[in-house]
């Protein structure tokens, strides 16, 4: 069974700087998946990774694939506060999504 | 127009009560899934429709059960409720199996 670690688990950061969040996944996933969700809301597609050393980038968020680490990271630019939100990676396993704990990120001023 | 639609948004309900949350999704998808979400926001996938068959179903007490009227419907049936059902319910529909999910707003249950 597919089993997808993020770290860190929570993240308290300044507006203006730059982290990343790791998402390892112990079995081979041909996709990988990041999604956002606020508090008391659903969850909102944010990526979906599809190959080998895929990169893809929106506004603040840059999220990168490698396979053969089995790890895909989710970079942030210089945080703003309306990135506060929770980061859930999730990878595949016989057709079906796997999730991460996801990463609590506040960003504060 | 929302895509994935659940109701209600919120379930309040005494132990040993049956009770149901709907799913509908408008986007023409071929599989449906319940997801659950514990007081961590552990997401762990409950079941998952395709077609109108059952493909994946975890190791979740038989108390739940889901049932698919038709392609744009997933609904969950939950009998006999304990306080460790109490967690927030997403529904989620994929093009395919795996391909990118639509979550709908999610139902908060919560067991008394």
């Amino acid at each position: 069974e597919l089993k997808v670690e993020q770290n860190p688990l929570f993240l308290s950061m300044q507006e203006g700087k730059n982290y990343t969040i790791y998402c390892n996944y112990s079995t081979t996933s041909d996709r990988l998946y990041w999604y956002r969700q606020d508090p008391g809301k659903s969850l909102e597609s944010l990526f979906v990774l599809l190959s080998n050393g895929a990169v893809k980038q929106e506004g603040r968020l840059m999220a990168s694939l490698d396979t053969k680490a089995r790890l895909s990271t989710l970079h942030i630019t210089a945080a703003v506060h309306d990135l506060s939100a929770t980061y859930f990676c999730a990878g595949e396993d016989n057709n079906d999504m796997r999730f991460g704990a996801g990463t609590r990120l506040t960003v504060k001023p | 127009d929302t895509a994935v639609s659940q109701t209600p948004k919120y379930l309040v309900t005494q132990m040993g009560n049956d009770k149901s949350i709907k799913c509908e999704q408008n986007l023409g998808h071929d599989t449906m899934y319940w997801y659950k979400q514990d007081s961590k926001k552990f997401l762990k996938i409950m079941f998952s429709y395709n077609n109108k068959e059952l493909i994946i179903n975890e190791t979740v007490p038989n108390r739940f059960s889901p049932k698919s009227p038709d392609k744009a419907h997933l609904n969950l049936h939950i009998n006999s409720l304990e306080l460790g059902d109490s967690a927030v319910y997403f529904c989620a529909s994929s093009q395919y199996s795996a391909s990118e999910a639509f979550f709908g707003q999610g139902t908060r249950l919560t067991v008394v």
